[in-house]
């Protein structure tokens, strides 16, 4: 059975960084790009960030570029959300998602939630 | 403020249909078609409902049917059940350095 299985969410004061994984299993990780999207509380969802399969380009939102970085360890079958600089703003619950070749995301996680806050 | 434009809430009573629309711009919705929507139930994970536009992936119940014309998108849930009451987003791929963008989300209501 496909699964994504997202970590590493915590309490964490604003300023302080956070390591997100996600363990991917039921498929060849390796064979697809991957994403992450997040949710703020009672808010709709957001793009975040795109890895392709080998790593050779990554992609990012305005709203975290030079703040977080999207890496991925295909012998691990696992995603990550380095997530430094946070903001209070930056409290949601993260996804990880599996990106197909249209585009679309035919996979998600349950979830990690993350909260900055003083 | 969200890259696409969808409308707050929708409502419908069981068995009726109902259209959510997402506008956008030339330079996603209207210029690819990677137009895709997802239902989410609340506390759980999004679900892959429609993918380019009018595809659904095995498992989705026709009565979810997706369509497009110039910059705006559309999704049609017709025999409306009890349990479609979610909410559902819009994405496109875009061609710029947010590769690929969502709509603010519709809540729909099955009264």
């Amino acid at each position: 059975e496909l699964q994504l299985v997202e970590s590493g969410g915590d309490f964490v004061q604003p300023g302080g960084s956070l390591r997100l994984s996600c363990a991917a299993s039921g498929f060849i990780f390796s064979s697809y790009s991957m994403n992450w999207v997040r949710q703020a509380p009672g808010k709709g969802l957001e793009w975040l960030s795109y890895i392709s399969r080998s790593s050779s380009a990554t992609y990012y939102a305005d709203s975290v570029k030079g703040r977080f970085t999207i890496s991925r360890d295909n012998a691990k079958n696992s995603l990550y959300l380095q997530m430094n600089s946070l903001r209070a703003e930056d409290t949601a619950v993260y996804y990880c998602a599996r990106v197909m070749g249209d585009w679309s995301y035919d996979h998600w996680g349950q979830g990690t939630l993350v909260t900055v806050s003083s | 403020q969200s890259a696409l434009t969808q409308p707050a809430s929708v409502s419908g009573s069981p068995g009726q249909s109902i259209t959510i629309s997402c506008t956008g711009t030339s330079s996603d919705v209207g210029g690819y078609n990677y137009v895709s929507w997802y239902q989410q139930h609340p506390g759980k994970a999004p679900q892959l409902i429609i993918h380019e536009v009018s595809n659904r992936p095995s498992g989705v119940s026709n009565r979810f049917s997706g369509s497009k014309s110039g910059n705006t998108a559309s999704l049609t849930i017709s025999g409306l059940q009890a349990d479609d009451e979610a909410n559902y987003y819009c994405s496109s791929y875009a061609s710029s350095s947010t590769l690929l963008v969502f709509g603010g989300g519709t809540k729909l209501t099955v009264l």
